[in-house]
């Protein structure tokens, strides 16, 4: 199984930052990822699309990017509704597996 | 617009049994890859099960953890998704989400509460 070591679990940081989370594929996984934010009790909102295309209606202020077998999520300026939850997912190979999570919260 | 409507959740002992369902609107269902993804309490996201449109033969791909145990099955006249889950263990307890469209689109979840 292909394993995506996401890091880190938890953030603060304060409104205006530059954030970056990132996972790391265990084994190729090509661009096939794709970043996930989720709010307290509500559903996972895609983010970004094979490994650096924005999903439809999410800010310019998110974005994505690869090196290697490094995947990464960036928030160029850090607003207060960006505060949650962040998952990245592979689906390069079944089964596909999700990064352990990162808790972002605002300083 | 999309809508994706997951029932049937609830507390349930070890060993028993429990169907889930998705309805779905909005999109071509046929044309749709469904999935189910779960979400332990405080814990993060794992994939469940895949199933495949009729030109793909309904393909089912399963987690490990679930491989045996659970089946996922679809009826397309019906727009429906479900997840039938057999012999349920205690860390089967999580919110679970239909999902569909490459994971575009999400239900509200479904609480599946597995406990003596």
């Amino acid at each position: 199984d292909i394993q995506m070591t996401q890091s880190p679990s938890s953030m603060s940081a304060s409104l205006g930052d530059r954030v970056t989370i990132t996972c790391q594929a265990s084994q190729d996984i090509g661009n096939n990822l794709i970043w996930f934010q989720q709010k307290p009790g509500k559903s996972p909102r895609p983010m970004i699309y094979y490994a650096t295309n924005l999903a439809n209606g999410v800010p310019s202020r998110f974005s994505g990017s690869r090196s290697g077998s490094d995947y990464s999520l960036t928030i160029s300026s850090l607003e207060s509704e960006d505060m949650a939850d962040y998952h990245c997912l592979q689906y390069k190979q079944y089964p596909l597996t999700f990064g352990s999570g990162t808790k972002l919260e605002i300083k | 617009a999309v809508q994706l409507v997951e029932s049937g959740g609830g507390l349930v002992q070890p060993k028993e049994s429990l169907k889930i369902s998705c309805a779905a609107s909005g999109f071509t269902f046929s044309n749709a890859a469904m999935y189910w993804v779960r979400q332990a309490p405080g814990k993060g996201l794992e994939w469940v099960a895949r199933i495949r449109t009729k030109p793909n033969n309904y393909a089912t791909y399963y987690a490990d953890s679930v491989k045996g145990r659970f089946t996922i099955s679809r009826d397309d006249s019906k727009s429906m998704v479900y997840l039938q889950m057999d012999n349920l263990k205690t860390e089967d307890t999580a919110m679970y989400y239909c999902t569909a469209d490459a994971f575009a689109y999400w239900g509200q979840g479904t609480l599946v509460t597995v406990s003596s």
